[in-house]
């Protein structure tokens, strides 16, 4: 399966700061990336789409000026949460279609706590 | 508009015993069923998956069962290990348009030692 590198593994930061979270395709060219966030004990809830070369496509309800999603190129997307608040402290997790298979490859994730 | 749901939402098993997890789905062109498995601060892995071409995939320890006729697919855990203690998700998905993965609520599996 694919190689996929996030980055940071943690994170802790103020409120109204902005925090940038990288994922990294490391052995192919993903032209689409998927963000996703969890809570404790919960499900993966999809928040974006994140297309190479093109605007990313947000899940309804997800703030698109508050989680702002960069794809530049073919390896690499990233996530910021702009203005972070407390409520915004959860574990975001991004993935890459497998190519050659149907399946996702995860990144290891990023916990986020806003104090 | 949950599309694939899950249960049981926790299981604990004694080791040796044997898991399993239900999932049920309701859109009939998934052709593509995933299982994940996810342990405390990791993101999830792929365990195992099945086309529903064929009723059933094994992989050592771990076994899909597939219905088609009932849209229902299922994990079993032969002689869980503590280590298995993690949760599970079920997905489904379109294989031509992989880009659309529905996941299950996620079952957390404790193997009591």
């Amino acid at each position: 399966g694919a190689v996929v590198s996030q980055h940071p593994s943690w994170v802790i930061c103020k409120s109204g700061t902005s925090v940038k979270i990288e994922c990294r395709s490391l052995d192919f060219q993903a032209t689409t990336m998927f963000w996703y966030r969890q809570f404790p004990k919960q499900s993966l809830m999809l928040m974006a789409t994140s297309n190479e070369g093109s605007k990313a496509t947000y899940e309804q309800g997800v703030e698109k000026d508050k989680f702002l999603i960069n794809h530049a190129s073919l390896t690499l997307s990233t996530l910021t949460v702009t203005s972070a608040h407390p409520e915004d402290s959860s574990f975001y997790i991004c993935s890459v279609a497998d190519p050659g298979s149907y399946g996702y490859t995860f990144g290891s994730g990023t916990r986020l706590t806003v104090v | 508009q949950q599309q694939v749901k899950q249960s049981p939402q926790s299981l604990i098993v004694q080791k040796g015993g044997i898991s399993i997890i239900n999932c049920a789905y309701e859109n009939t062109a998934f052709d593509y069923f995933p299982w994940y498995q996810q342990f405390p601060g990791k993101g999830p892995a792929l365990l195992i998956a099945i086309r529903p071409d064929v009723s059933e995939k094994k992989e050592g320890r771990f076994t899909i069962s597939f219905n088609k006729s009932a849209k229902q697919f299922s994990l079993h855990i032969m002689d869980s290990q503590p280590g298995d203690s993690a949760t599970y998700f079920c997905a489904a998905s379109v294989s031509y348009n992989n880009n659309d993965m529905r996941f299950g609520a996620g079952t957390r599996l404790t193997v009591k030692p």
